[in-house]
């Protein structure tokens, strides 16, 4: 079945450095990836998303890469701050699909160090 | 502010009652989704409505019910059939149901006691 991972549960960072986060997807046909931030007890929050005719996506401090060869995506997030202390995840969606069949990964937890 | 508005943020449901989870948008989108999610896992589908007076079940259905009677409301009835039924519930809303970003509610937190 589709599947989509991340490669680490936890990730600490120090405040002011960058952060890389990861995502495998199973699905070749898969052609549509958002990322999401979700602070405890809330909402996840929309971030980015990127389509598979793109490999690299800039916004508001953070940048989303894919590599469709391997089938990865990353979220880079610069000068990373205290409120970017959060689980995140990747979803993807099938080529023709809808937002019913979005496949979500179960989410990175981002610990920014002080 | 537009936005998805759910209520309660916190229910409690004792067994064997049935509970009903408000979501509202404002947004004028035509689509609208419940999920559930639970520690550790990625967020599961329980049913979707992509237009008024239209639903269909996702992945985990059995023990839930919805209506949409109007474009901004999508109601979720936690039913007394559903065994497991303590999880934290979001409700999501899109454009349509085609090719476009889903915006999440806060969630509602729902614990049997």
């Amino acid at each position: 079945g589709e599947s989509v991972g991340l490669h680490l549960p936890t990730l600490s960072v120090q405040e002011g450095d960058n952060s890389i986060i990861n995502c495998a997807y199973s699905n070749s046909a898969s052609d549509y990836f958002i990322w999401y931030k979700q602070e405890s007890g809330k909402g996840p929050q929309f971030i980015i998303d990127i389509r598979s005719n793109m490999d690299k996506r800039q916004g508001q401090r953070v940048t989303v890469l894919l590599n469709k060869t391997v089938k990865h995506l990353s979220l880079q997030i610069a000068a990373t701050q205290p409120g970017d202390s959060a689980v995140y995840f990747c979803a993807e969606q099938k080529r023709g699909g809808g937002a019913d069949g979005l496949t979500f990964g179960k989410g990175t937890h981002l610990i920014i160090q002080p | 502010d537009g936005g998805i508005t759910q209520s309660p943020k916190y229910l409690f449901r004792k067994e064997g009652q049935n509970v009903t989870l408000s979501c509202e948008q404002n947004l004028n989108h035509d689509a609208m989704y419940w999920y559930r999610q639970d520690p550790g896992q990625g967020l599961r589908l329980i049913y979707y409505s992509q237009i008024v007076n239209d639903f269909q079940k996702g992945d985990i259905a059995e023990g839930y019910s919805v209506s949409r009677e109007k474009k901004e409301s999508f109601p979720l009835t936690v039913t007394s059939a559903q065994k497991n039924p303590t999880a934290f519930y979001l409700c999501a809303s899109s454009i349509r149901r085609t090719g476009n970003t889903i915006y999440f509610g806060e969630g509602s937190w729902l614990t049997v006691v």
